[in-house]
Protein backbone atom coordinates (compact mmCIF):
# COMPACT_ATOMS: atom_id res chain seq x y z
CA UNK A 1 0.00 0.00 0.00
CA UNK A 2 0.70 3.52 0.11
CA UNK A 3 1.81 4.16 -3.37
CA UNK A 4 2.72 7.26 -4.89
CA UNK A 5 3.34 7.81 -8.97
CA UNK A 6 5.12 10.71 -9.98
CA UNK A 7 5.15 11.89 -14.06
CA UNK A 8 7.09 11.91 -15.86
CA UNK A 9 10.27 10.55 -15.19
CA UNK A 10 12.41 12.48 -17.01
CA UNK A 11 12.07 15.13 -18.96
CA UNK A 12 14.81 17.22 -21.55
CA UNK A 13 13.40 20.58 -22.84
CA UNK A 14 14.52 23.67 -24.36
CA UNK A 15 14.79 26.59 -22.24
CA UNK A 16 11.82 28.66 -22.21
CA UNK A 17 9.12 25.59 -22.08
CA UNK A 18 6.86 24.76 -19.04
CA UNK A 19 6.79 21.07 -17.98
CA UNK A 20 3.96 19.79 -15.67
CA UNK A 21 4.56 17.64 -13.30
CA UNK A 22 1.94 15.00 -11.88
CA UNK A 23 1.80 13.03 -8.37
CA UNK A 24 -0.66 10.72 -7.57
CA UNK A 25 -1.44 8.72 -4.89
CA UNK A 26 -2.37 5.76 -5.89
CA UNK A 27 -4.43 3.50 -3.22
CA UNK A 28 -4.78 6.25 -0.81
CA UNK A 29 -6.43 9.86 -0.23
CA UNK A 30 -3.95 12.60 0.67
CA UNK A 31 -4.81 15.39 2.23
CA UNK A 32 -1.21 16.82 1.49
CA UNK A 33 1.48 16.67 -0.52
CA UNK A 34 4.84 17.86 -0.53
CA UNK A 35 7.28 18.89 -3.70
CA UNK A 36 10.73 18.99 -2.98
CA UNK A 37 13.60 19.90 -5.02
CA UNK A 38 16.90 17.28 -4.62
CA UNK A 39 20.70 18.76 -6.33
CA UNK A 40 23.02 15.80 -6.79
CA UNK A 41 24.54 14.60 -3.67
CA UNK A 42 22.36 17.36 -1.92
CA UNK A 43 19.48 16.58 0.75
CA UNK A 44 16.06 17.10 -0.29
CA UNK A 45 14.92 20.70 -0.27
CA UNK A 46 11.04 21.38 0.44
CA UNK A 47 9.99 24.04 -2.27
CA UNK A 48 6.23 23.93 -1.16
CA UNK A 49 3.55 22.06 0.57
CA UNK A 50 -0.12 21.45 -0.92
CA UNK A 51 -3.49 20.61 0.59
CA UNK A 52 -6.22 19.87 -1.75
CA UNK A 53 -8.62 22.69 -2.21
CA UNK A 54 -6.25 24.90 -1.38
CA UNK A 55 -3.36 27.48 -2.15
CA UNK A 56 -0.18 25.77 -1.77
CA UNK A 57 2.49 27.31 0.83
CA UNK A 58 5.41 27.93 -0.93
CA UNK A 59 8.69 27.79 1.31
CA UNK A 60 11.05 31.37 1.93
CA UNK A 61 13.04 31.67 -1.57
CA UNK A 62 10.75 29.53 -3.81
CA UNK A 63 8.82 31.68 -6.40
CA UNK A 64 5.26 30.92 -6.54
CA UNK A 65 4.93 32.34 -9.95
CA UNK A 66 7.59 30.35 -11.05
CA UNK A 67 6.36 27.08 -9.38
CA UNK A 68 2.82 26.78 -10.12
CA UNK A 69 1.20 24.27 -7.73
CA UNK A 70 -2.35 22.78 -7.97
CA UNK A 71 -4.26 20.30 -5.84
CA UNK A 72 -7.21 19.78 -7.22
CA UNK A 73 -8.63 16.05 -5.63
CA UNK A 74 -7.40 13.94 -2.87
CA UNK A 75 -5.41 11.91 -5.29
CA UNK A 76 -3.48 14.71 -7.64
CA UNK A 77 -0.87 17.31 -7.24
CA UNK A 78 0.60 18.75 -10.37
CA UNK A 79 4.08 21.43 -10.09
CA UNK A 80 4.23 23.06 -13.41
CA UNK A 81 7.58 25.19 -13.76
CA UNK A 82 6.84 27.94 -15.89
CA UNK A 83 8.90 29.15 -18.58
CA UNK A 84 11.95 27.14 -17.51
CA UNK A 85 15.87 28.04 -17.89
CA UNK A 86 19.05 25.77 -17.14
CA UNK A 87 19.29 26.75 -13.62
CA UNK A 88 16.00 25.05 -13.19
CA UNK A 89 17.49 21.56 -14.27
CA UNK A 90 16.87 19.39 -10.77
CA UNK A 91 15.45 16.32 -9.28
CA UNK A 92 12.33 17.29 -8.29
CA UNK A 93 10.34 14.98 -5.92
CA UNK A 94 6.59 15.06 -4.53
CA UNK A 95 5.22 13.40 -1.30
CA UNK A 96 1.97 12.29 -0.04
CA UNK A 97 0.52 12.30 2.75
CA UNK A 98 -2.65 10.06 4.33
CA UNK A 99 -5.86 12.27 5.08
CA UNK A 100 -6.38 9.91 8.19
CA UNK A 101 -4.52 9.17 11.65
CA UNK A 102 -2.16 11.29 13.90
CA UNK A 103 1.34 9.32 12.40
CA UNK A 104 0.92 9.42 8.39
CA UNK A 105 4.61 9.41 7.15
CA UNK A 106 4.82 11.01 3.92
CA UNK A 107 5.23 8.32 0.84
CA UNK A 108 7.65 9.39 -1.96
CA UNK A 109 7.18 9.39 -5.50
CA UNK A 110 9.67 7.94 -7.66
CA UNK A 111 10.99 11.77 -8.87
CA UNK A 112 11.43 13.52 -11.81
CA UNK A 113 14.39 14.36 -13.53
CA UNK A 114 14.53 17.66 -15.13
CA UNK A 115 17.33 18.76 -17.71
CA UNK A 116 16.65 22.18 -19.37
CA UNK A 117 18.91 22.65 -22.67
CA UNK B 1 14.89 25.59 12.44
CA UNK B 2 15.36 22.35 12.82
CA UNK B 3 19.18 21.08 11.65
CA UNK B 4 19.97 17.05 11.27
CA UNK B 5 23.04 16.25 10.77
CA UNK B 6 24.12 12.46 9.49
CA UNK B 7 27.66 11.07 8.28
CA UNK B 8 27.98 11.50 4.65
CA UNK B 9 29.66 8.28 4.14
CA UNK B 10 29.74 4.21 5.19
CA UNK B 11 31.71 1.51 4.19
CA UNK B 12 30.73 -2.06 5.34
CA UNK B 13 31.45 -5.72 4.53
CA UNK B 14 28.74 -8.01 3.18
CA UNK B 15 27.22 -9.90 6.40
CA UNK B 16 28.51 -7.44 8.94
CA UNK B 17 25.87 -4.98 10.70
CA UNK B 18 25.76 -1.22 9.52
CA UNK B 19 24.74 1.92 12.02
CA UNK B 20 24.02 4.93 10.67
CA UNK B 21 24.09 7.58 12.87
CA UNK B 22 21.97 11.32 13.28
CA UNK B 23 21.70 13.90 15.63
CA UNK B 24 18.68 16.92 15.46
CA UNK B 25 18.45 20.33 16.99
CA UNK B 26 14.81 19.95 17.66
CA UNK B 27 13.72 18.33 20.84
CA UNK B 28 9.87 18.91 19.87
CA UNK B 29 9.98 16.41 16.99
CA UNK B 30 7.77 14.06 17.68
CA UNK B 31 8.27 11.38 15.46
CA UNK B 32 11.39 10.60 13.09
CA UNK B 33 11.89 8.57 10.29
CA UNK B 34 14.51 6.62 7.88
CA UNK B 35 14.52 6.53 4.72
CA UNK B 36 16.72 5.15 1.72
CA UNK B 37 16.81 6.33 -1.62
CA UNK B 38 18.88 3.96 -4.87
CA UNK B 39 20.08 6.23 -7.47
CA UNK B 40 17.78 8.01 -9.54
CA UNK B 41 14.73 7.09 -7.49
CA UNK B 42 12.50 8.94 -5.14
CA UNK B 43 12.32 8.11 -1.39
CA UNK B 44 11.63 4.48 0.61
CA UNK B 45 10.23 4.49 3.72
CA UNK B 46 12.03 2.16 6.35
CA UNK B 47 10.83 2.88 9.43
CA UNK B 48 9.84 5.32 12.13
CA UNK B 49 10.35 5.78 15.68
CA UNK B 50 7.87 7.83 18.11
CA UNK B 51 9.54 10.29 20.68
CA UNK B 52 8.40 8.74 23.63
CA UNK B 53 10.07 5.09 22.58
CA UNK B 54 14.20 4.20 23.39
CA UNK B 55 13.87 1.66 20.91
CA UNK B 56 12.43 -0.27 17.57
CA UNK B 57 13.11 -3.00 15.87
CA UNK B 58 11.55 -4.58 12.47
CA UNK B 59 13.18 -7.07 11.13
CA UNK B 60 16.90 -6.39 10.05
CA UNK B 61 16.36 -2.83 11.34
CA UNK B 62 16.47 -1.61 14.76
CA UNK B 63 16.04 2.37 15.52
CA UNK B 64 17.84 3.89 18.80
CA UNK B 65 16.48 7.18 20.02
CA UNK B 66 18.40 8.97 22.60
CA UNK B 67 16.11 11.69 23.32
CA UNK B 68 18.41 13.42 25.77
CA UNK B 69 20.89 13.67 23.52
CA UNK B 70 18.93 14.35 20.43
CA UNK B 71 20.68 11.06 18.72
CA UNK B 72 18.76 9.07 16.56
CA UNK B 73 20.63 5.77 14.80
CA UNK B 74 19.72 2.71 12.15
CA UNK B 75 21.03 -0.49 12.86
CA UNK B 76 20.62 -2.64 9.91
CA UNK B 77 21.59 -5.86 10.79
CA UNK B 78 23.25 -8.54 7.88
CA UNK B 79 23.88 -6.01 5.87
CA UNK B 80 23.55 -7.27 2.13
CA UNK B 81 24.20 -5.68 -1.16
CA UNK B 82 21.31 -4.39 -2.09
CA UNK B 83 21.38 -2.40 1.25
CA UNK B 84 23.58 -0.10 -0.96
CA UNK B 85 21.87 3.20 -1.22
CA UNK B 86 21.74 6.60 0.70
CA UNK B 87 19.80 6.66 3.90
CA UNK B 88 17.64 10.27 5.34
CA UNK B 89 17.13 10.36 8.82
CA UNK B 90 14.07 12.76 9.04
CA UNK B 91 12.57 14.42 11.81
CA UNK B 92 9.23 16.22 12.21
CA UNK B 93 9.63 19.91 12.84
CA UNK B 94 7.38 19.37 16.07
CA UNK B 95 4.29 17.68 17.83
CA UNK B 96 1.50 18.33 15.42
CA UNK B 97 4.01 18.90 12.54
CA UNK B 98 3.64 17.37 8.80
CA UNK B 99 6.42 18.51 7.68
CA UNK B 100 9.92 16.37 7.63
CA UNK B 101 13.48 18.08 7.79
CA UNK B 102 16.19 15.78 5.96
CA UNK B 103 19.84 15.43 6.72
CA UNK B 104 22.35 15.30 3.85
CA UNK B 105 21.81 11.65 3.71
CA UNK B 106 24.19 8.85 4.26
CA UNK B 107 25.31 7.02 1.37
CA UNK B 108 26.02 3.02 2.01
CA UNK B 109 28.81 1.03 0.25
CA UNK B 110 28.44 -2.76 1.20
CA UNK B 111 31.85 -4.71 0.13
CA UNK B 112 31.15 -7.97 -1.04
Amino acid sequence: GAVVSQHPSWVICKSGTSVKIECRSLDFQATTMFWYRQFPKQSLMLMATSNEGSKATYEQGVEKDKFLINHASLTLSTLTVTSAHPEDSSFYICSARAVTGENQPQHFGDGTRLSIL
Amino acid sequence: GEDVEQSLFLSVREGDSSVINCTYTDSSSTYLYWYKQEPGAGLQLLTYIFSNMDMKQDQRLTVLLNKKDKHLSLRIADTQTGDSAIYFCAPNSGAGSYQLTFGKGTKLSVIP
